[in-house]
């Protein structure tokens, strides 16, 4: 059974500081992995995709990275700024049956960026 | 614009009542789904719909219904029989339901329980 695991839970920084955010699965068995942001009481907004072939994506200050063999990706964030303050969420598109897949999300990281 | 809408943002049931969440995309989407927000868990796939006029069961299906009778609308009923239905709901679509498209999401409807 997928599981997807999002370390740390919560973070606090100091704006301008350059951070890094965890997801890890247990499953390689992967499609893709999406980041999600998300503010408080609102949907989520896709930042980022990357497809199971590929390393890297990059979108502005963001960057992440997708390390299959491993279990791992990260979302870099460059320069915090306040307005990134919001929950980040990791999910793993993995096959449901059939031409079907679903993602299996993780719980967040709620970060905090201090001005 | 293209996007996901969602109604109402906020609804409130009594017990024994069945609600309808209103989902409505003009994306072209084929995919469609429905996913239950919970304090401290990730989300959870309720039901999902690859093509007009058809839909699957997902983790968490029981006390739910969905229709999905025009490409661009994809209602969810709760039922009475859903026991602890106070959640925020989220409902998303995608180009195609395999292979590795990306899903993207409505505002939510936050639905309490009186």
């Amino acid at each position: 059974k997928q599981e997807v695991t999002q370390i740390p839970a919560a973070l606090s920084v100091p704006e301008g500081e350059n951070l890094v955010l965890n997801c890890s699965f247990t499953d390689s068995a992967i499609y893709n992995l999406q980041w999600f942001r998300q503010d408080p009481g609102k949907g989520l907004t896709s930042l980022l995709l990357i497809q199971s072939s590929q390393r890297e994506q990059t979108s502005g200050r963001l960057n992440a990275s997708l390390d299959k063999s491993s279990g791992r990706s990260t979302l870099y964030i460059a320069a915090s700024q306040p307005g990134d303050s919001a929950t980040y969420l990791c999910a793993a598109s993995m096959n449901y049956g059939g031409a079907t897949n679903k993602l299996i999300f993780g719980t967040g990281t709620l970060l905090a960026v201090q001005p | 614009d293209g996007g996901i809408t969602q109604s109402p943002k906020y609804l409130f049931r009594k017990e024994g009542q069945n609600v309808t969440l209103s989902c409505e995309q003009n994306l072209n989407h084929d995919a469609m789904y429905w996913y239950r927000q919970d304090p401290g868990q990730g989300l959870r796939l309720i039901y999902y719909s690859q093509i007009v006029n058809d839909f699957q069961k997902g983790d968490i299906a029981e006390g739910y219904s969905v229709s999905r009778e025009k490409k661009e609308s994809f209602p969810l009923t709760v039922t009475s029989a859903q026991k602890n239905p106070t959640a925020f709901y989220l409902c998303a679509s995608s180009f195609g339901g395999g292979g590795s498209g990306e899903q993207f999401f409505g505002p939510g409807t936050r639905l309490t329980v009186l």
